[in-house]
């Protein structure tokens, strides 16, 4: 079974610009989680999705949006990027929502220049 | 909100080593994972163990619930163990995953 795929892997771009990454979760879960990770914050939960419903949201700024389609599929948007937001981007797919294993993406490294 | 505290920060083992890393947690939760980041950053999944103890090949873990920590052993170290460690706990009930700041391995050939 295929693992979790996040599209695209690396990323460069300019204070100002918004950003769509992309996330496809093991078949059959339904459950897409997205975390941040940067040296001084570590990692940090951004939203859950569960049948394309945001279940869960962490503290982070009205810039930070995603949506999950109905095949399972998640994309997170950061609109008007600032330099701090460059960091390694998480998604993680589970069966359902609440409490079980989370499988985590490669990561999608964005870098804001 | 949970507090999640890892111990120790770094470790540095000459191969052959054992070693036990330790997850902390400040409030009752239903679910426990430790984790493994490479140096590309993939998180691998080592153990998924809200309680009780469970092994795969050298490695070993323990969660008492009850006094609200985990243990991570690591026996016969490799170079390839090198990394970080995390661990990561959720309540349940929409409360979100909270991760621990990790522990970063170093293993000396």
């Amino acid at each position: 079974k295929a693992g979790v795929t996040q599209t695209p892997r690396y990323l460069i771009k300019t204070r100002g610009q918004q950003v769509t990454l992309s996330c496809s979760p093991i078949s059959g879960h339904r459950s897409v989680s997205w975390y941040q990770q940067t040296p001084g914050q570590g990692l940090q939960f951004l939203f859950e999705y569960f049948s394309e419903t945001q279940r869960n949201k962490g503290n982070f700024p009205g810039r930070f949006s995603g949506r999950q389609f109905s095949n399972s599929r998640s994309e997170m948007n950061v609109s008007t990027l600032e330099l701090g937001d460059s960091a390694l981007y998480l998604c993680a797919s589970s069966l359902v929502t609440g409490v079980n294993e989370q499988y985590f993406g490669p990561g999608t490294r964005l870098t804001v220049t | 909100g949970i507090q999640v505290e890892q111990s120790p920060p770094d470790l540095i083992l000459q191969e052959g080593a054992n070693s036990t890393l330790r997850c902390n947690f400040s409030d009752s939760v239903n679910n426990l994972q430790w984790f493994h980041q490479n140096p590309w950053g993939q998180l691998i999944n080592l153990f998924y163990i809200p309680s009780g103890t469970k092994q795969n090949g050298r490695l070993s873990a323990t969660t008492v619930a009850t006094e609200r920590y985990s243990l991570l052993y690591i026996s016969s170290s490799q170079t390839t163990d090198s990394g970080v460690y995390f661990c990561a706990v959720e309540r349940g009930g929409g409360f979100k995953t909270i991760f621990g700041a990790g522990t970063r391995l170093f293993v000396k050939a």
